[in-house]
């Protein structure tokens, strides 16, 4: 089984600082590992993914993300918030083979000081 | 390419209705997966479908059923409603089952 921690329902940036996510997972096999964002009233759009190889990954809109097996984290990381970067931010797990069932965590609400 | 398409955006329902959600996958791909998004939580999974056959399941009672067309296309229905079934409900289709999954805008569901 897969399960998503993601601590801090809202989080609070500054226009210009760095933006953190925090992401801890579970997962019995070896998994892949997804961040997607989601804009008010719309579906889930995927900013980035990790599933094997380099594991630093980038994605759109200037995110970046790092998979860290020994802590079993892929936090998501940007160096300089925008405005349009407030959203909500959703990370991801399912399994390397078997299944394409995904485990969300709850979520992280990203408002954006100007 | 249309994406992932899901019908209608919006719908409200009184409780005990029964009420069906509708979803086309991106062209060229052959599962469909539905999601719950209850507010302020992460989407649940709820079942796939593959082959016209449902071969995943989540943690929803039977008043969630499905059903996939030939075309691909899927139908999600929810029995006797309750209030606790209103959510946005997510689809998201990939190719065979192991591919990056894609998510439609989804339905909002009210229940009343």
């Amino acid at each position: 089984a897969q399960s998503v921690t993601q601590l801090g329902s809202h989080v609070s940036v500054s226009e210009g600082a760095l933006v953190l996510l925090r992401c801890n997972y579970s997962s019995s096999v070896p998994p892949y590992l997804f961040w997607y964002v989601q804009y008010p009233n719309q579906g889930l759009q995927l900013l980035l993914k990790y599933t094997t190889g380099a594991t630093l990954v980038k994605g759109i809109n200037g995110f970046e993300a790092e998979f860290k097996k020994s802590e079993t984290s892929f936090h998501l990381t940007k160096p300089s918030a925008h405005m349009s970067d407030a959203a909500e931010y959703f990370c991801a797990v399912k399994p390397a083979r078997g299944n394409n069932r995904l485990a969300f965590g709850k979520g992280n609400q990203v408002v954006v000081i100007p | 390419d249309a994406g992932v398409t899901q019908s209608p955006t919006h719908l409200i329902k009184t409780r005990g209705q029964q009420v069906t959600l509708r979803c086309s996958p991106k062209s060229g791909h052959d599962t469909v997966s539905w999601y719950q998004q209850a507010l302020g939580q992460g989407p649940q999974f709820i079942f796939q479908y593959y082959e016209e056959e449902e071969r995943q399941r989540g943690n929803f009672p039977d008043r969630f059923s499905g059903h996939q067309f030939p075309n691909y296309s899927s139908e999600l229905n929810v029995n006797a409603l309750l209030l606790g079934d209103s959510a946005l409900y997510l689809c998201a289709s990939s190719l065979n089952r192991n591919t990056e999954a894609f998510f439609g805008q989804g339905t909002r569901l009210t229940v009343v």
